[in-house]
């Protein structure tokens, strides 16, 4: 079944340290998303892709990185410039045509925590 | 701008009993509105869209939300709450912007809480 995979499920940081979230779809979306989850804050974009090669900043981008090498891959790094990553981070496709159209589909999540 | 309210951060209902999640929002232009599912520990599904056409839709597992542009209101329901529904619902709301980029709000979500 086609959907998106986001790995690991869960992945602990220490202080000044970069890691790298994992996210593929087999869905063939041309746009890819990366949300970041706070207790009652609602969903926040930190980065999005309509293309191979191209991505473009969402609200809160900084401290943050991506690719987006291949049609079914959009990894984000969380640098240590980043200074509050703990957070539940979700990543989403939609096909070519956007969310308004289709809506998102999701991947399961991966839970980041500083230690 | 956008933005999207939702009324109550936490809902209780008894197994059984109507569903009612409030969401209002606001827009320039003519939105497209969502509700979206949440299980702990888990991605958001999505339940039900409205774009263009019929103001009442349809989603999954029963229910359903009706557009009122007169109340810039998408109010989520199910007529009997089962014990599946338990979750975070989140409201959004989804607007063109420049580049054919859709811009997506989401609310701040409503844990329903389904007592038997």
């Amino acid at each position: 079944d086609g959907g998106i995979t986001q790995s690991p499920k869960y992945l602990f940081r220490k202080e000044g340290q970069n890691v790298t979230l994992s996210c593929e779809q087999n869905l063939n979306h041309d746009a890819m998303y990366w949300y970041r989850q706070d207790p009652g804050q609602g969903l926040r974009l930190i980065y999005y892709s309509q293309i191979v090669n191209d991505f473009q900043k969402g609200d809160i981008a900084e401290g943050y990185s991506v690719s987006r090498e291949k049609k079914e891959s959009f990894p984000l790094t969380v640098t240590s410039a980043q200074k509050n990553p703990t957070a539940f981070y979700l990543c989403a496709s939609t096909p070519a045509g956007g969310h308004g159209n289709y809506g998102y589909t999701f991947g399961s999540g991966t839970r980041l925590t500083v230690v | 701008a956008q933005s999207v309210t939702q009324l109550g951060s936490h809902v209780s209902v008894s197994e059984g009993a109507l569903v009612l999640l409030r969401c209002n929002y606001s827009s320039s232009v003519p939105p497209y509105l969502f509700w979206y599912v949440q299980y702990p520990n888990q991605g958001l599904q999505l339940l039900l869209k409205y774009t263009t056409g019929a103001t009442l839709v349809k989603g999954i597992n029963g229910f359903e939300a009706e557009f009122k542009k007169s109340e810039t209101s998408f109010h989520l329901t199910k007529p009997s709450a089962h014990m599946s529904d338990a979750a975070e619902y989140f409201c959004a709301v989804s607007v063109s912007s420049s580049g054919g980029y859709q811009k997506v709000t989401f609310g701040t979500g409503t844990k329903l809480q389904v007592i038997p």
